[in-house]
């Protein structure tokens, strides 16, 4: 089915560090949210995003909805141990029921 | 706590087999989604329940079929499994059914090793 396209794959950082990861599609959504999957669990939402420009924050978490309504980033800044995980991004297309998911961030943090 | 429960946590069970998952959304949703999460595929939609309508079809095969009853909990229902078969189930809840600001809650999931 159709995805979106989520970068980095994975990444390996120290603690302390900001992370910043982003989703782009090659068409127009209406919403983008930002969930965290800690392994063997489901995945639990961070922020949620439904204006074009958006820029909410959660905590440490920032994410924003890109202008054109094509992309989305989420940043972590001063990363701790329990950031590790998998970071997804989901988005609705206007009037589609299915939510679509980029293939995930594994983000692993060395102390 | 999502406030989305999923039964079992784990079923292992052998090919040929058949075996029901359920979920019960968070108290006030009406809908229903079923996903299924391989180590390959990544987070895929299977079915969506509106108020025990389904509304939606993704990537269900013929050997699946779910249902939400009259209380709104879901059964996801997988039959003839094969190996392939095995992966995390989850299940999500939200209130509407309108997409956009209608925002989806995971339950824990369910893990299906077909051996």
């Amino acid at each position: 089915g159709q995805q979106l396209n989520q970068s980095p794959q994975s990444m390996f950082i120290q603690e302390g560090e900001d992370v910043s990861m982003n989703c782009t599609s090659s068409s127009i959504f209406n919403t983008w949210l930002w969930y965290k999957q800690d392994p063997g669990e489901g995945p639990v939402l961070l922020i949620a995003l439904y204006k074009a420009g958006e820029l909410t924050s959660n905590g440490r978490l920032t994410a924003q909805f890109g202008i054109t309504r094509k992309d989305s980033f989420l940043n972590i800044s001063a990363s701790i141990p329990s950031d590790v995980g998998i970071y997804f991004c989901a988005g609705h297309r206007q009037g589609a029921q299915k939510l679509v998911f980029g293939q995930g961030t594994r983000l692993t943090i060395n102390p | 706590d999502s406030g989305v429960t999923q039964t079992p946590k784990h079923l292992i069970t052998a090919t040929g087999q058949r075996v029901t998952l359920r979920c019960s959304p968070r108290s006030g949703d009406l809908s229903v989604y079923w996903y299924q999460q391989s180590l390959d595929q990544g987070l895929q939609f299977l079915i969506h329940y509106y108020n025990g309508e389904e509304r939606a079809k993704g990537n269900i095969l013929e050997r699946f079929s779910a249902q939400q009853f009259p209380d709104l909990h879901s059964e996801l229902n997988l039959s003839s499994l094969e190996l392939g078969d095995s992966a995390l189930y989850f299940c999500a809840s939200s209130v509407g059914t309108s997409g956009a600001q209608d925002t989806q809650y995971f339950g824990p999931g369910t893990r299906l090793t077909v051996l």
